[in-house]
């Protein structure tokens, strides 16, 4: 199926950096979402995007919709080792109302 | 407040048996999602209902597959005769509404040898 261009696709990072990583679309989406996922459990909805320019934060995490609504990009700041899993943007919108979702980011944060 | 809830959690089962998977969405939530996520396709959308009445099942494998939701608290996922490349992990999602977040169980991981 489709899915959105989500770079980079993994990081390995010490603890206390910074984190950004970005998903753009050919098409535009309504509604950007950002999810974690860990091992053997599904995906964790951590930020929820709803207007074009939006710029939402949840604790370390900051995310923001892209004024083109083509793109999204998500910050984690001061990783802690409890950051790794595989974030997944996804992106909403048209008829549909099906989800597309990106090909993941895989964080390993070392202590 | 409880999330989406699925059963079983796994599922090993021969190949031909009939596998049912089940899905009780976050209460108040108008729409459900079944999805199936393995290592080369990622996450894949097999069908969603909205007000229990199914939308868009046009990601369905094919008619071994089959899904329903006779009310808003309950829904099943059936594949029936089961095949070694239907193994994956199933996850169900639920939206209070379209088009908004949506929120994912923690899924159920199916083997079928």
């Amino acid at each position: 199926g489709q899915q959105l261009n989500q770079s980079p696709q993994s990081m390995f990072i010490q603890e206390g950096e910074d984190v950004s990583m970005n998903c753009t679309s050919s098409s535009i989406f309504n509604t950007w979402l950002w999810y974690k996922q860990e091992p053997g459990e599904g995906p964790v909805l951590l930020i929820a995007l709803y207007k074009a320019g939006e710029l939402t934060s949840n604790g370390r995490l900051t995310a923001q919709f892209g004024i083109t609504r083509k793109d999204s990009f998500l910050n984690i700041s001061a990783s802690i080792p409890s950051d790794v899993g595989i974030y997944f943007c996804a992106g909403l919108g048209g008829a549909t109302n099906k989800l597309i979702f990106g090909t993941g980011t895989l964080l390993a944060v070392q202590p | 407040d409880a999330g989406v809830i699925q059963s079983p959690r796994h599922e090993v089962t021969e190949m031909g048996q009939e596998v049912t998977l089940r899905c009780k969405p976050i209460s108040g939530h108008n729409s459900l999602f079944w999805y199936r996520q393995t290592m080369m396709r990622g996450l894949e959308l097999l069908i969603y209902f909205n007000n229990n009445v199914p939308i868009d099942d046009s990601g369905m494998p094919e008619d071994r597959f089959s899904a329903k939701m006779p009310n808003a608290s309950f829904s099943t996922l059936k594949i029936q005769p089961s095949e070694p490349r239907d193994s994956a992990v199933y996850f169900c999602a639920s939206s209070p509404e379209l088009p908004r977040a949506q929120y994912f169980g923690p899924g159920t991981r199916l083997l079928v040898l």
